[in-house]
């Protein structure tokens, strides 16, 4: 068990809704990372967190956004789905800002039907 | 721009041998390399970190190299075990985030 918190586990909505994935880190993390995973794209980086403020950003869609709250907790919010976004989506954690050492929570496989 | 790459194809090995893994990287010089395992559905861990002054470093039955001349890092599992069975990335920083290449799938036979 990483200590990273996911919800939900699962996930399946139709084209063109919106959903809220959310996320807790460990406990002492100051930064969030969301990931998307598909099985032709590998892990794919979207958005980095630290202490509530944007840190980094990587090939995340305009449809997609995300937040972290005063708690540290994330969420990731995914509108206007399309059939390709279909994809295990990971948060993962770590102490500082730089990427070192991140701890990855167990996922949320969203289905687009 | 920025690659990764990994052994693309699976690597079958038996028991007790030591597999080794490759990952290359191209067009910069990462400060530091990390490798992750991930098993099937589930969310990768870390394993190891290694830094650019360090040309090697250990942990239990795991070695990682790090050869910035060469711009590659090369994974060693020792006595290998059927539960070494994974999916192992390489994962070196750039532009302000990990880059995770695309993984190389181990198979430990017993």
């Amino acid at each position: 068990d990483s200590g990273v918190t996911q919800t939900p586990k699962h996930l399946i909505t139709a084209t063109g809704q919106r959903v809220t994935l959310r996320c807790s880190p460990r406990s002492g993390d100051l930064s969030v990372y969301w990931y998307q995973q598909s099985l032709d794209q590998g892990l794919q980086f979207l958005i980095q967190y630290y202490n509530g403020e944007e840190r980094a950003k990587g090939n995340i869609l305009e449809r997609f956004s995300a937040q972290q709250f005063p708690d540290l907790h994330s969420e990731l919010n995914l509108s206007s789905l399309e059939l390709g976004d279909s994809a295990l989506y990971f948060c993962a954690s770590s102490v500082g800002g730089r990427a070192y050492e991140q701890y990855f929570g167990p996922g949320t496989r969203l289905t687009v039907t | 721009s920025q690659k990764i790459e990994q052994n693309s194809e699976a690597l079958n090995i038996q028991e007790g041998k030591t597999a080794t893994l490759t990952c290359n990287y191209t067009n910069y010089s990462p400060a530091y390399l990390q490798w992750y395992r991930q098993d099937p559905g589930r969310g990768p861990v870390f394993l190891l970190l290694i830094r650019e002054n360090e040309k090697e470093k250990r942990k239990e039955r795991l070695k990682v190299t790090f050869d910035t001349t060469l711009k590659q890092s090369l994974f060693h599992i020792t006595a290998s075990q059927p539960a070494d069975s994974a999916t192992y990335l390489c994962a070196p920083p750039g532009g302000g985030k990990l880059i995770f290449g695309q993984g190389t799938e181990l198979s430990v036979k017993p």
